[in-house]
């Protein structure tokens, strides 16, 4: 079974903090996604990555950040938090050559910045 | 630009009778499309895809079927059951891309 764990389910920061958040998945995928989940607006891409060292924007990069350093670990980062970043960001990966290459969740991680 | 349109945000369906969800695309090259499932405060969970060289895929109670030149598909839940209720999200690719898109997600609510 695929696991992407995230390294917390809850945050609270305030508006102008640096905020790490972090993923890990433990089945070798090439490819791992931040999204952002907000009511009627679906999932929204971040950033994603197909390899180590290697990014690429999503929809939605402004005020983001990503760094891979190893296969397992996807870190979102948030520059400077401001409010309108509050939201539930989810973690996913996947393996690079599967037919659908469906991807993997993990449970999400609900930011609030006050 | 809203590439993937699920135009229903929510659904009722009686428990035992079928529940079908809906999803339109406007980008001609996608070729996978998926379906997830979500409940709340967890991450989405993958459902079950078709490629575009198909026109019905199948598993257990949950059938997706793929109309191309209508840019169409639909998710049929048959017999519905309470565990059924969660937001479903469908998604798609093209056959060269990693990303996704996602619909904006529709909440099935099944009544007992």
């Amino acid at each position: 079974d695929v696991k992407v764990t995230q390294s917390s389910r809850y945050l609270v920061k305030r508006t102008g903090e640096k905020v790490f958040l972090e993923c890990v998945q433990d089945m070798d995928h090439e490819n791992m996604f931040w999204y952002r989940q907000d009511p009627g607006l679906g999932l929204r891409l971040i950033y994603f990555s197909y390899d180590v060292k290697m990014k690429e924007k999503g929809d939605i990069p402004e005020g983001y950040s990503v760094s891979r350093e190893k296969k397992e670990r996807f870190s979102l980062i948030l520059e400077s938090a401001s409010t309108n970043q509050t939201s539930m960001y989810l973690c996913a990966s996947s393996l690079g050559t599967s037919g659908s290459r469906e991807q993997y969740f993990g449970p999400g991680t609900r930011l609030t910045v006050t | 630009d809203q590439q993937v349109k699920q135009n229903s945000p929510s659904l009722s369906v009686q428990e035992g009778r079928i529940s079908i969800l809906n999803c339109d695309y406007t980008n001609s090259m996608f070729d996978y499309f998926l379906w997830y499932k979500k409940y709340p405060a967890e991450g989405p969970t993958f459902l079950i895809s078709i490629s575009s060289i198909k026109d019905k895929n199948e598993d257990g109670r949950f059938t997706v079927f793929l109309n191309k030149s209508a840019k169409h598909l639909s998710l049929h839940i048959v017999p519905s059951q309470p565990g059924d209720s969660a937001v479903y999200f469908c998604a798609a690719r093209g056959s060269t891309n990693e990303k996704l898109t996602f619909g904006t997600g529709t909440r099935l609510t099944i009544i007992p």
